[in-house]
């Protein structure tokens, strides 16, 4: 089952602009961590953030972490035609054994307009 | 290091048939999961393999097993192929354990099955 709601589904731009995309999740979470897919092929981990942190950056990308909301963004800064993917956020549950075990929420299309 | 490779990376099977999927992950790492992707259901987790042992296991029906050896490989089997199970199936590997905490996946480029 999927973990929470992705906003929006799609979001179409243009190159030099920056990229918004949310996350919503359900459960208590050990760490939440993003993905990019592009055109149906393998993901690509871009960033994790701890349950235990607030902000964190990697090159663009920019992730907050609202635990208390349950949510997340991503935020990618002046994006170019080559982010042109599908962005999906996923969760790994806190307690337990869930390391190996990712959830997904159901992603959102980015499309850059050179 | 080499990446996560699956193989097959396309199969075309009939309903009824059964299909064995396999996976290799990075070296080091002992952690192996398996996700289906369909336009439907999104990412689903299938079940995750460390150390030869089923560690922990998603809502799929009894048709969908899988097994890990001694060298960290994984195979996923799917018997009695319906029209649904058409599908990418993602294979991936981590570090993820009680030693190493909890860490990013590195996936596989997928193997896109299709039930006809």
């Amino acid at each position: 089952s999927q973990q929470g709601e992705e906003d929006p589904q799609a979001l179409s731009i243009q190159e030099g602009e920056n990229a918004t995309m949310n996350c919503s999740y359900k459960t208590s979470i050990n760490n939440l961590q993003w993905y990019r897919q592009n055109s149906g092929r393998g993901l690509v981990h871009l960033i994790l953030i701890r349950s235990n942190e607030r902000e964190k950056h990697s090159g663009r990308l920019r992730v907050t972490l609202d635990t208390s909301k349950k949510s997340s963004s991503l935020l990618i800064t002046a994006s170019r035609a080559a982010d042109t993917a599908s962005y999906f956020c996923a969760t790994v549950t806190s307690g337990g054994t869930s390391y190996g075990k990712l959830t997904f929420g159901q992603g959102t299309i980015l499309t850059v307009h050179p | 290091k080499a990446g996560v490779t699956q193989t097959p990376r396309y199969l075309i099977k009939t309903r009824g048939q059964q299909v064995t999927l396999s996976c290799s992950p990075i070296s080091g790492h002992r952690s192996v999961s398996w996700y289906q992707q369909t336009p439907g259901q999104g990412l689903q987790f299938l079940f995750e393999y460390f150390s030869e042992t089923q560690r922990n296991k998603g809502n799929f029906p009894g048709r969908f097993s899988g097994r890990q050896f001694s060298n960290s490989r994984s195979e996923m089997n799917v018997s009695t192929l319906e029209l649904g199970d058409s599908a990418l199936y993602l294979c991936a590997s981590s570090l993820a354990g009680f030693r190493t905490g909890y860490n990013e996946q590195f996936f596989g480029p997928g193997t896109r099955l299709t039930v006809l």
